[in-house]
């Protein structure tokens, strides 16, 4: 159990639609990181938060947001769902600094969206 | 552009023997790497991470080794095990732009 707590675990939904998926970070993390699974593809980074703040963005759609709360927990929306944006959504945080000083990044057990 | 890259979808290896993990990458700029291990149905579990300013990170039963001039690094797991089969990711990350880059996979499979 590396801490971080995602929910739901599996969302079943249409195109079109709207979802929402849910981070806790491990205790004490201020960063947190989503990346996106699909099917034959390696982790693509999405985009990372630390303390409240957007710090690097990768390969996500526009049709995708997230923010991070002052609780530390983030939510990564994704819209106007496609067929292609079924996959594996995972979270991670890091005790990084803001400063840069690096620290391994924990991952959570992951959200599997199918889009039908 | 794939910066962190693992040609070798898949190895098999029989247990007690040295498992060898590849893994390339093309940005000079990274400061750490990372290793990774998957299991179906779980988040990537870390394993062990080497600096950009040393060779080698020895860790029980794992080693990373880092060859910059060559931009190339690999995991070695001696002895496998058959808990160790799981997916492996190599990871890249750059310090000041936060990003870890992730390869492809590879899925070691260790018999008994």
């Amino acid at each position: 159990d590396s801490g971080v707590t995602q929910t739901p675990k599996h969302l079943i939904t249409a195109t079109g639609q709207r979802v929402t998926l849910r981070c806790s970070p491990r205790s004490g993390d201020l960063s947190v990181y989503w990346y996106q699974q699909s099917l034959d593809q390696g982790l693509q980074f999405l985009i990372q938060y630390y303390n409240g703040e957007e710090r690097a963005k990768g390969n996500i759609l526009e049709r995708f947001s997230a923010q991070q709360f002052p609780d530390l927990h983030s939510e990564l929306n994704l819209s106007s769902l496609e067929l292609g944006d079924s996959a594996l959504y995972f979270c991670a945080s890091s005790p990084r600094s803001s400063s840069g000083v690096y620290n391994e990044q924990f991952f959570g057990p992951g959200t599997r969206l199918t889009v039908l | 552009d794939q910066q962190v890259k693992q040609n070798s979808p898949s190895l098999s290896v029989q247990e007690g023997r040295i498992s060898i993990l590849n893994c390339d990458y093309t940005n000079s700029m990274f400061d750490y790497f990372l290793w990774y291990k998957k299991y179906p149905a779980e988040g990537p579990t870390f394993l062990i991470s080497i600096s950009s300013i040393k060779d080698k990170n020895e860790d029980g039963r794992f080693t990373v080794f880092l060859n910059k001039s060559a931009k190339h690094l690999s995991l070695h797991i001696v002895p496998s095990q058959p808990g160790d089969s799981a997916v492996y990711f190599c990871a890249a990350l750059s310090s000041n732009t936060g990003k870890l880059i992730f390869g492809q996979g590879t899925t070691l499979q260790v018999k008994p």
